[in-house]
């Protein structure tokens, strides 16, 4: 079973408008989170990460998340898409076993129509 | 400049035709690892290292083989490819929080990617 859900495979919406992307986890215990972000023909980037601290964590280019610990969620949100938005966006769960592991999610498509 | 370099960028070969993808990082970093992306599943770990000759396997290591000589190297080795390997791989990179505290990783640099075309 998937550890990591996006829920939304393929996003399109139009400049202005507010992006909320769905990320939920599976693992009890320790987690760090991180959404990444893949423009089309690169390479992933981070775009925030939640160690500790204030769930509430902003990332670059205006995107911010919200870790719910007892929801096992991890949102990403825009409140307004750009056109240069146009991306696919990963969530990702660090957790501890003994090791650390990185799971990823299928990804979400987001286009942005100008 | 901080980076993930791999190379090749772009690779088309015939089955069982052995090939290395080379991976480097200037950082610094003890932890290394190798993903696939296929379309609808996301990145899988292949394989990763904690640190020199520290390497284990990750959710997909079939197929493949790597190595750590060196910190900044991490090669991943397909000795007798097979079209189901025909994938975009990523190199990937980060250092511990806590130096020598292996359970203390932070984010992870990815390199630039692979295409690989197994015909």
């Amino acid at each position: 079973a998937q550890s990591v859900s996006q829920h939304n495979h393929h996003v399109i919406l139009s400049e202005a408008a507010s992006l909320e992307l769905g990320c939920n986890y599976s693992y009890g215990g320790t987690v760090n989170l991180f959404w990444y972000v893949q423009y089309p023909g690169q390479h992933l980037q981070l775009l925030l990460k939640y160690f500790s601290g204030d769930p509430l964590v902003k990332g670059i280019k205006g995107f911010e998340a919200e870790f719910i610990k007892s929801k096992f969620s991890f949102n990403l949100r825009k409140p307004s898409v750009q056109w240069s938005d146009t991306a696919e966006y990963f969530c990702a769960v660090l957790k501890y076993t003994g090791f650390q592991k990185l799971v990823f999610g299928t990804g979400t498509r987001l286009l942005v129509s100008p | 400049e901080a980076q993930v370099t791999q190379n090749p960028r772009y690779l088309i070969t015939v089955t069982g035709k052995k090939l290395t993808v080379t991976c480097s990082q200037n950082m610094n970093h003890e932890y290394m690892s190798w993903y696939r992306q296929d379309p609808g599943l996301g990145l899988r770990q292949i394989y990763y290292s904690m640190n020199v000759e520290v390497t284990d396997k990750g959710d997909v290591p079939e197929g493949y083989k790597v190595s750590r000589k060196e910190k900044r190297n991490f090669p991943l080795i397909l000795e007798s490819p097979s079209p189901n390997q025909t994938s975009l791989y990523f190199c990937a990179s980060s250092s511990t929080r806590v130096p020598g505290l292996a359970v203390s990783y932070n984010e992870q640099f990815f390199g630039p990617g692979t295409r690989l075309t197994v015909l």
